[in-house]
């Protein structure tokens, strides 16, 4: 059975950093391609990062370009997701996905609280 | 950027019902276009992709249908598991979501 099991969410103050991890169990992880989608308490989803198989390609959505920077490590199996300049508005649960055949999320994780407060 | 306009926010309807959700787009994404179910408390479930495609172990119940600028998920006889929020995804730059239908009661 394909699992991903999100970690690293915590309370973080507005400046800070924080790194979350999504490790992946039961697939052939250097080949799959994974997300970051984020979703802001009682509000909908936002697409976040993603990155390729080999870690060679990496995209991001609007409020996350030049903040943060997704990266792999397919050894330890796990994608990471390095967050900067976190701010109030980046407070959410944080989920990583596996992409199915180029054209949607098929796994998800439970995800991950990240509070952004002072 | 692509918009995309999900309808109707809110819908309210009864078991065995058939309902119909839309999604429409701003520009032409040809079929790149999922469908998820999310419950309260849980990460969402993808149900359509490539705008009409079941995804394995969703009931027929559900499909999607659609394509170049507006696409549709309909739910036929609606159970008591299917009442949840529903969202549409381009899965194409900038992979935007909708602002997802709340199914109701």
């Amino acid at each position: 059975e394909v699992q991903l099991l999100e970690s690293g969410g915590g309370l973080v103050q507005p400046g800070g950093s924080l790194r979350l991890s999504c490790a992946a169990s039961g697939l052939s992880f250097s080949s799959q391609v994974i997300s970051w989608v984020r979703q802001a308490p009682g509000k909908g989803l936002e697409w976040v990062s993603k990155i390729s198989g080999g870690g060679g390609s990496a995209f991001y959505g609007d409020s996350a370009k030049g903040r943060f920077t997704i990266s792999r490590d397919n050894v330890k199996n796990t994608v990471y997701l390095q967050m900067r300049s976190l701010r109030v508005e980046d407070t959410a649960i944080y989920y990583c996905a596996k992409e199915l055949a180029d054209a949607a999320l098929d796994v998800w994780g439970q995800g991950t609280m990240v509070t952004v407060s002072s | 950027d692509i918009q995309m306009t999900q309808s109707p926010s809110t819908l309210s309807a009864s078991v065995g019902d058939r309902v119909t959700i839309t999604c429409r787009t701003s520009q032409s994404i040809g079929i790149w276009l999922a469908w998820y179910q999310q419950k309260p408390g849980q990460a969402p479930n993808l149900l359509i992709y490539k705008a009409s495609t079941l995804q394995s172990g969703v009931p027929s119940r559900f499909s999607g249908s659609g394509s170049v600028t507006e696409f549709t998920l309909t739910i036929s006889n609606l159970q008591p598991d299917d009442f949840a929020t529903y969202y549409c995804q381009l899965y194409d730059s900038p992979y935007t979501f909708g602002q997802g239908t709340k199914l109701e009661i």
